[in-house]
């Protein structure tokens, strides 16, 4: 089955407690992309890749980190959480050369204390 | 950068009725508009989508209006159905996958039966 998979899907972390949320799709896609979405302010962009190695900056990536050592895998990075990153997370891929879908997975829901 | 608003933020409609989301943007650039339907514990998952050579698109029950003069554009959902109930997201972007794309904060649909 086609999918995008994130795991944990739930996470209850205290701050400064670096955590990796990993996210792998078996679509073979080259575009890569995380999200976090809060209530009132729907899905933001954090990073997203183009392709293996290939990265950039969303619209809100202070303090994570992402790579992208492995076309399927782009796990999200949160060297030193805070209370105002928890967050629901959604990690999403793509193939550009065919359309602009994004399929997104299920979700993290990260809660930092 | 792109700014999307979306109206309403709830709606409750009676099954059988017709539903409209609303959605503006400020970059006139962007010339891609999709829309995702968002169930309950679930990733976001692409309906219908827009681009701005074309003023309607429609699928079944589901239709998308677009006026480029005005920067906005409409989900239209008619005879709707229980599992119509959602959130759903319009979004905007431009030609460069995956940047530039802003999604809007996002309507609660429910449908009443």
């Amino acid at each position: 089955e086609a999918q995008v998979t994130q795991n944990p899907r739930y996470l209850i972390t205290v701050t400064g407690k670096k955590l990796t949320v990993t996210c792998s799709q078996n679509m073979n896609h080259e575009y890569m992309s995380w999200y976090r979405q809060d209530p009132g302010l729907g899905l933001r962009q954090i990073y997203y890749s183009m392709n293996v190695e290939v990265t950039d900056k969303g619209d809100v990536p202070e303090g994570y980190k992402v790579s992208r050592k492995e076309k399927r895998n782009f796990p999200l990075i949160l060297e030193s959480p805070s209370p105002n990153q928890t967050s629901l997370y959604f990690c999403a891929s793509g193939r550009p050369s065919m359309s602009n879908e994004q399929f997104f997975g299920p979700g993290t829901r990260l809660t930092v204390l | 950068g792109e700014n999307v608003e979306q109206h309403p933020s709830t709606l409750s409609v009676q099954e059988g009725d017709s539903a409209v989301i609303k959605c503006t943007y400020s970059d006139s650039a962007s010339n891609y508009f999709p829309w995702y339907k968002q169930e309950l514990g679930k990733g976001p998952q692409l309906i219908i989508d827009i681009r701005s050579n074309v003023g309607e698109k429609k699928d079944q029950r589901i239709a998308v209006t677009l006026n480029k003069t005005a920067k906005h554009f409409s989900l239209h959902i008619t005879e709707t159905q229980p599992e119509d109930s959602a959130v759903y997201f319009c979004a905007a972007g431009g030609d460069n996958y995956g940047q530039n794309f802003v999604f809007g904060p996002g309507t609660r649909l429910s449908v009443l039966p």
